[in-house]
């Protein structure tokens, strides 16, 4: 299975609204990351978990809780967003982030398509 | 840190024309340059890599080739098909960092 699935695929909400973004993979891989996509750009790295531990924050706003229950899981918590963080919002996993593993092949999900209102 | 750019924005083909893609970086420590194609409403899937150790690599009708003296590398598709449409992404990871630098995009179109 070399598959990352997203869910869901399109979510709109209301900027007091709560949501979940959820990302899973079976492939064995202990990296783990979120990316946010605009229309017409490239992805944008939000976060990255290694071994279920926050390992990179870009600095992301704190309307965006990243959660990792286990290895094969990833949420993104959305808490009062704000329109301009409508976007195309992208899991990936990667084997691996130690020197072990220098060349780390990340494979995409399809994306949730996040509309904020 | 890392900075990819890449050349063209646009590219038009016509159906069985071939279409390169350059890309150049900054950070001469980057070893790692892997190629994503995305199609509309989906998520970038990886299509070639290639690593600093190696000059060009081939897969059916699509090559990479790498120059590390002027860092920068290509991609090239031949025979291009409708299918091959979409955005390109170029990406560009150093022994530092432990994320892709990604290329700008360029949007290719096989014209039938």
């Amino acid at each position: 299975d070399t598959e990352v699935t997203q869910t869901p695929k399109h979510l709109v909400m209301g900027m007091t609204n709560k949501k979940s973004l959820k990302c899973e993979q079976h492939m064995g891989h202990r990296a783990m990351y979120w990316y946010k996509q605009k229309a017409k750009k490239p992805p944008e790295l939000m976060f990255v978990y290694s071994y279920e531990k926050l390992s990179i924050n870009e600095s992301v706003p704190s309307r965006f809780s990243p959660e990792c229950p286990n290895s094969s899981l990833l949420n993104l918590h959305l808490h009062a967003l704000q329109p301009e963080d409508s976007a195309l919002y992208l899991c990936a996993s990667s084997q691996d982030l130690t020197s072990h593993h220098l060349y780390n092949e990340q494979f995409f999900g399809p994306g949730t398509r996040l509309t904020v209102l | 840190g890392e900075n990819v750019e890449q050349h063209p924005s646009t590219l038009s083909v016509q159906e069985g024309d071939s279409a390169v893609i350059k890309c150049t970086y900054s950070d001469s420590a980057s070893n790692y340059f892997p190629w994503y194609k995305q199609e509309l409403g989906k998520g970038p899937q990886l299509i070639i890599d290639i690593r600093s150790n190696v000059g060009e690599k081939k897969d059916q009708r699509i090559a990479v080739t790498l120059n590390k003296t002027a860092k920068h590398f290509s991609l090239h598709i031949t025979e291009t098909q409708p299918e091959d449409s979409a955005v390109y992404f170029c990406a560009a990871k150093g022994l530092q960092g432990q994320n892709f630098v990604f290329g700008p995009g360029t949007r290719l179109s096989v014209l039938p």
